[in-house]
């Protein structure tokens, strides 16, 4: 069964520093998106992505998030300065076509768990 | 986005039904009902989608009434392996999906 793939599985930074988190979506989907999940708390809509451009995004995500599909397999997500309330684990999923429209299910990935120190 | 609002926790016991209601009152003409459940440390994962009466698959059924102000995640004879966090999640297939708390459900031994 085709999946998502992250990696790292866990990242650990210094404050202030950049970090990309990659991901391969399954290959024949279309719709690309990124969570982050706080320990503890519920996951938070980052932003999605379709046709090289970002759909829709939170307010969580600010000009210091960035994302890329550089080679047409991989889905990135760049931080450029982290900060301590960044430390969280951050979950790519896509989806073959619009999520919450009829039967397009979103597939998530194992996640990464980013620490920043 | 219509928001969802679901109990916090559940307990059950292996073997039992467990039924978990998500209310979504505000619920728009175009909105489709979709359940995930989590793991610890885990992606969400699908489990099924409904947009009126009733849809069933080999993990579960979803109930939804004509009035579609709610639903009810229904799973037949639960292990320990299905304590999970489930997320009900009403939407029309825009770029945003938005989950709530979810309910955690805990099945005893």
């Amino acid at each position: 069964e085709p999946e998502v793939t992250q990696t790292p599985s866990h990242q650990v930074t210094q404050m202030g520093q950049e970090v990309i988190l990659r991901c391969v979506p399954i290959s024949n989907h279309l719709y690309f998106y990124w969570y982050r999940q706080i320990l503890g708390q519920k996951v938070e809509f980052l932003v999605s992505f379709y046709n090289n451009e970002i759909s829709e995004k939170s307010e969580i995500f600010d000009d210091q998030f960035s994302v890329e599909r550089p080679d047409g397999s991989n889905f990135t997500l760049k931080i450029r300065s982290t900060k301590l309330e960044d430390s969280a684990m951050y979950f790519c999923a896509s989806s073959q076509g619009l999520a919450g429209s009829s039967y397009n299910e979103q597939f998530f990935g194992p996640g990464t768990r980013l620490t920043v120190l | 986005l219509a928001k969802t609002t679901q109990p916090i926790s559940m307990d059950s016991y292996e073997g039992q039904e467990v039924n978990i209601t998500c209310s979504h009152n505000n619920i728009a003409t175009n909105d489709y009902i979709t359940w995930y459940q989590q793991f610890p440390s885990q992606g969400p994962r699908f489990i099924i989608q409904g947009y009126k009466t009733k849809v069933t698959n080999e993990v579960a059924s979803l109930f939804i009434p004509a009035d579609r102000k709610s639903s009810t995640l229904s799973l037949p004879r639960v292990s320990l392996s299905d304590t999970a966090v489930y997320y009900c999640l009403v939407g029309d297939g825009g770029f945003k999906t938005i989950f709530g708390a979810g309910t955690r459900l805990f099945v005893k031994a």
